[in-house]
């Protein structure tokens, strides 16, 4: 299993770009690596996902470099609606899944 | 509406006495997992299902059962609550289709428990 490491904690201010970084040096060929975004007593939710270089949908962008040792979740001109916990989730078939810690994202105006 | 749904959303209890927390999915997934949540530890999977009548154990299982009799229910049973249990559970479910890893999983609203 790939053991992913992210940041505790970020701040930003409402209209910047926030860039969050996963490492998850021992990636094997077939994991594909996922974002997920989560609220307060919520469930996780699905942001983005992404085999190798650069991924963009409606909310966001997912960078990942030709090692794949790392990845970037790229957030937009966040709102104080993006203040959330985001997890890198690197999974590749096998049966378990173990997500990471995540990165409390907060966002100021 | 796809959705998993869990039940109860909250629960008080004591020490000792079993519960039961349901978990179903209508969009006939395969693979059903339960985590546990807690300050500073993220989310650890407690137990998965691959299929009807096939489950293993996550990262934390002690102190918990699980069974899976039918596609959409995968109930996390705890025959005697400890308060180290206390906890915020999730219920996720996924598609398995070529591979599970490139789909997404689709997590409940949670349950928050307290064992006293």
């Amino acid at each position: 299993l790939a053991k992913t490491t992210q940041p505790i904690s970020m701040d930003s201010y409402e209209g910047q770009e926030v860039n969050i970084t996963c490492s998850h040096n021992n990636i094997a060929t077939n994991d594909y690596i996922t974002w997920y975004q989560q609220f307060p007593s919520q469930g996780p939710r699905f942001i983005i996902q992404g085999y190798k270089t650069k991924v963009t949908n409606e909310v966001a962008s997912l960078f990942i470099p030709a090692d794949r040792k790392s990845s970037t979740l790229s957030l937009p001109r966040v709102s104080l609606s993006d203040t959330a916990v985001y997890y890198c989730l690197v999974w590749g078939g096998g049966n378990k899944l173990t997500f990471g810690t995540g990165t409390q994202l907060k966002v100021e105006l | 509406e796809a959705q998993v749904t869990q039940n109860p959303r909250y629960l008080i209890t004591v020490t000792g006495k079993k519960l039961t927390v349901t978990c179903s999915q209508n969009m006939n997934h395969e693979y059903m997992s339960w985590y546990r949540q807690d300050p500073g530890l993220g989310l650890r999977q407690i137990y998965y299902s691959m299929n009807v009548e096939v489950t293993d154990k996550g990262d934390v299982p002690e102190g918990y059962k699980v069974s899976r009799k039918e596609k959409r229910n995968f109930p996390l049973i705890l025959e005697s609550p400890s308060p180290n249990q206390t906890s915020l559970y999730f219920c996720a479910s996924s598609p398995l289709g070529q591979g599970a890893w490139t789909d997404t999983q689709y997590f409940g609203p949670g349950t928050r428990l307290t064992v006293l």
